[in-house]
C-alpha cells in the first residue's frame, strides 16, 4: 500500500466549476500536511498547508481528517490557470522538516 | 534569481557511466534534501543534509548513489555505473530551519 494515496484523474472541468480532490495517507503518526501544486515539466511549489482545524487561501480550502487518515483540496471558481498537477504531501515531522513524503499526485486540467 | 538552481538541466548518457548533479540551495538554507521522481508519480525522497550532516538516506539510495554537501552549502548527487531505471527528474530542495521546503527545477536524466 502506498504511504499517500491520490486519485491520479484527470480532473476535467470547466471555467468556474468547484473541484475536490481527496487524499489518504497510511501513517498515523504523519505530523504535517501540504498541497503542493506541479506544473507539468516544473518543480513541485508549495500551495497551502493543511491543519485539522481546516483552512482556507482565496478559492483554496483543505481539510484534514486525522482520525480517518483524509486530506481533502477543493477549489472554487476554477480558473484555466488552475490546470496543474496536485500533490498530497505529509510530513512525519512537525512543520516542513525531514523528508516530504508525496501521492503521485491529481491532474486537473480546466476547460475553457 | 535567488532560489535554489541545480546544474545541468539535462544529462543524457549511456548505460555504465557516471554522473554527478549539483544543487544550490537558496543562500543561508541549512537543510537541503534530494528527491527522484519519474514520470506520473510524485517526487520520492533520497536524502537529506543538515548543514554538512546526511542526516536520512532512503533505501532507494542503493550502494551506486553517492551525495554530499562539503561545505553545508552546495551539494552534489552521484551516480555510478548507471541503470536505465535511473531515468528520472532529480530534485533538489532546501529550506530555512522547520520551514517550507522550496525546489529547484531539478536535473532529468535519460539513461540510454
Amino acid at each position: 500500500r502506498k504511504e499517500v494515496e491520490q486519485d491520479p484523474g484527470p480532473f476535467n472541468v470547466p471555467e468556474g466549476a468547484t473541484v475536490a480532490f481527496n487524499c489518504t495517507y497510511s501513517n498515523s503518526a504523519s505530523q504535517s500536511f501540504f498541497w503542493y501544486r506541479q506544473d507539468c515539466r516544473k518543480e513541485p511549489k508549495l500551495l497551502m498547508s493543511v491543519y485539522s482545524s481546516g483552512n482556507e487561501d482565496g478559492r483554496f480550502t483543505a481539510q484534514l481528517n486525522r482520525a480517518s487518515q483524509y486530506i481533502s483540496l477543493l477549489i472554487r471558481d476554477s480558473k484555466l490557470s488552475d490546470s496543474a498537477t496536485y500533490l498530497c504531501v505529509v510530513n512525519l515531522h512537525s512543520g516542513n522538516t525531514g523528508k516530504l513524503i508525496f501521492g503521485q499526485g491529481t491532474t486537473l486540467q480546466v476547460k475553457p | 534569481d535567488t532560489g535554489v538552481s541545480q546544474d545541468p538541466r539535462h544529462k543524457i548518457t549511456k548505460r555504465g557511466q557516471n554522473v554527478t548533479f549539483r544543487c544550490d540551495p537558496i543562500s543561508e538554507h541549512n537543510r537541503l534534501y534530494w528527491y527522484r521522481q519519474t514520470l506520473g508519480q510524485g517526487p520520492e525522497f533520497l536524502t537529506y543534509f543538515q548543514n554538512e550532516a546526511q542526516l536520512e538516506k532512503s533505501r532507494l539510495l542503493s550502494d551506486r548513489f553517492s551525495a554530499e554537501r562539503p561545505k553545508g552549502s552546495f551539494s552534489t548527487l552521484e551516480i555510478q555505473r548507471t541503470e536505465q531505471g535511473d531515468s528520472a527528474m532529480y530534485l533538489c530542495a532546501s529550506s530555512p530551519r522547520d520551514r517550507a521546503q522550496y525546489f529547484g527545477p531539478g536535473t532529468r536524466l535519460t539513461v540510454l
